[in-house]
């Protein structure tokens, strides 16, 4: 099984151009989630979809816009890239949003914008 | 400012020895506490976890603490291996894992 799969695996990008981040999961989960990486922060949410059909803010959705494609696919995109938008990008997976429904966590989109 | 305060940032740990990562969070409606590993270049992967009504959870080498009263918990790991080389992030969430808040992550080397 390949779990999350994440493209692209790296990108670079100029101030204000725009890209789409893809995600798919093959776990037939109902959940799923978009994390952004950066040193001496952790983790944090951007945007996530309880199920198909729904998408909601996270902790930091400012600047980013996602589509939750079906089932299987949940994309991330930036309208008008930024410096500060440099990171790493996780997509994420789970069942449920419940407590017994780890979150299965892609191997990330490194993105540099100069 | 970050809800749940992780330290050290960084570990360097003897084969063998115990390593041994502090987490404090200051929500008193988080009733999930999870730790994840990472390896380079992966994604974070569920370690263990445990809830608040319980003060240990051991699974193998790698325990939890949680002390609800300081409001603290922590991941010790015993005899640790070159192997465990990673970074180590805890986590707390109330009400879903849509609401998951990370500490900053701690980066754990273990030498042989």
């Amino acid at each position: 099984n390949a779990g999350v799969t994440q493209t692209p695996k790296f990108q670079v990008l100029k101030t204000g151009q725009s890209m789409t981040l893809q995600c798919a999961q093959d776990m037939n989960h109902n959940s799923m989630y978009w994390y952004r990486q950066d040193p001496g922060m952790g983790l944090r949410l951007i945007y996530y979809s309880a199920s198909e059909g729904t998408t909601d803010k996270g902790e930091v959705p400012n600047g980013y816009n996602v589509s939750r494609l079906n089932k299987r696919e949940f994309s991330l995109r930036l309208e008008s890239a930024a410096p500060s938008q440099t990171s790493v990008y996780f997509c994420a997976s789970s069942v449920g949003l419940g407590y017994n429904s780890p979150l299965h966590f892609g191997n990330g989109t490194r993105l540099t914008v100069t | 400012q970050q809800q749940v305060k992780q330290s050290p940032q960084s570990l360097i740990v003897q084969k063998g020895g115990i390593s041994i990562i502090n987490c404090a969070y200051e929500n008193t409606a988080f009733d999930y506490f999870p730790w994840y590993q990472q390896f380079p270049g992966k994604g974070p992967a569920l370690l263990i976890a445990i809830r608040p009504d319980v003060s240990e959870k051991k699974e193998g080498r790698f325990t939890i603490s949680f002390n609800k009263s300081a409001k603290q918990f922590s991941l010790h790991i015993m005899d640790s291996q070159p192997g465990d080389s990673a970074t180590y992030f805890c986590a707390a969430v109330s009400g879903g894992y849509n609401k998951l808040i990370f500490g900053a992550g701690t980066r754990l080397a273990v030498h042989p």
